[in-house]
């Protein structure tokens, strides 16, 4: 089973501000990774596929990069309604599926 | 546009039984596989099934097979999640997902189980 690792588990910042968020995996995943946002009592949304591609409807100011074992998720301006819990997930080697345990993204 | 809608959570005793449905529609049902995910209250995210476009192919989570069983109408263009022996800790909202990592998710339904 592939172990995510995700880094750090909070993130305090401000809007305007540019977030990194890290997403180690146990081996390679090559670039079958997807990040989610979650806000409470909402279901996951999708952001990023494939380490790189922004789904549908996904602002620009989220871009995901990495191959392999590391892979980051950056929102180079946070906007209020960026403050959530982000997490990632493997699709190269399954099952089972996985995701990691999530950043938090709060309000500084 | 693309929609999954579950339902059927609701409260249930240890040991019980109860059926989730995800009514999908916007797009061809049976080009898709489909997956259940859950989320137990203030917890992460766990993967707990996968079943292929046709059906023939199902897979579960460790902590769920031989209590789980999951199905596709293609007529109705429905998921099922039958939950069998169900167990304290399988309280959480339950999401049914498109294509898991690409696609689209349900809003969830919420199971719990409770004496």
């Amino acid at each position: 089973e592939i172990v995510l690792t995700q880094s750090p588990a909070t993130l305090s910042l401000s809007p305007g501000e540019r977030a990194t968020l890290s997403c180690r995996a146990s081996r390679s995943v090559s670039s079958y990774l997807a990040w989610y946002q979650q806000k409470p009592g909402q279901a996951p949304r999708l952001l990023i596929y494939d380490a790189s591609n922004r789904a549908t409807g996904i602002p620009a100011r989220f871009s995901g990069s990495g191959s392999g074992t590391d892979f980051t998720l950056t929102i180079s301006s946070l906007e209020p309604e960026d403050f959530a819990i982000y997490y990632c997930q493997q699709r190269s080697n399954w099952p089972p599926f996985t995701f990691g345990p999530g950043t938090k993204v709060d309000i500084k | 546009e693309v929609q999954l809608v579950e339902s059927g959570g609701t409260l249930v005793q240890p040991g019980g039984s109860l059926r989730l449905s995800c009514a999908a529609s916007g797009f061809t049902f049976t080009s898709y596989d489909m997956n259940w995910v859950r989320q137990a209250p203030g917890k992460g995210l766990e993967w707990v099934s996968y079943i292929s476009n046709s059906g023939d192919t199902i897979y579960y989570a460790d902590s769920v097979k031989g209590r789980f069983t999951t199905s596709r109408d293609s007529a109705r263009s429905t998921l099922y999640l039958q939950m069998n022996s169900l167990r304290v800790e399988d309280t959480a909202v339950y999401y049914c997902a498109r294509r898991l990592g690409v696609g689209n998710w349900g809003q969830g339904t919420l199971v719990t189980v409770s004496s």
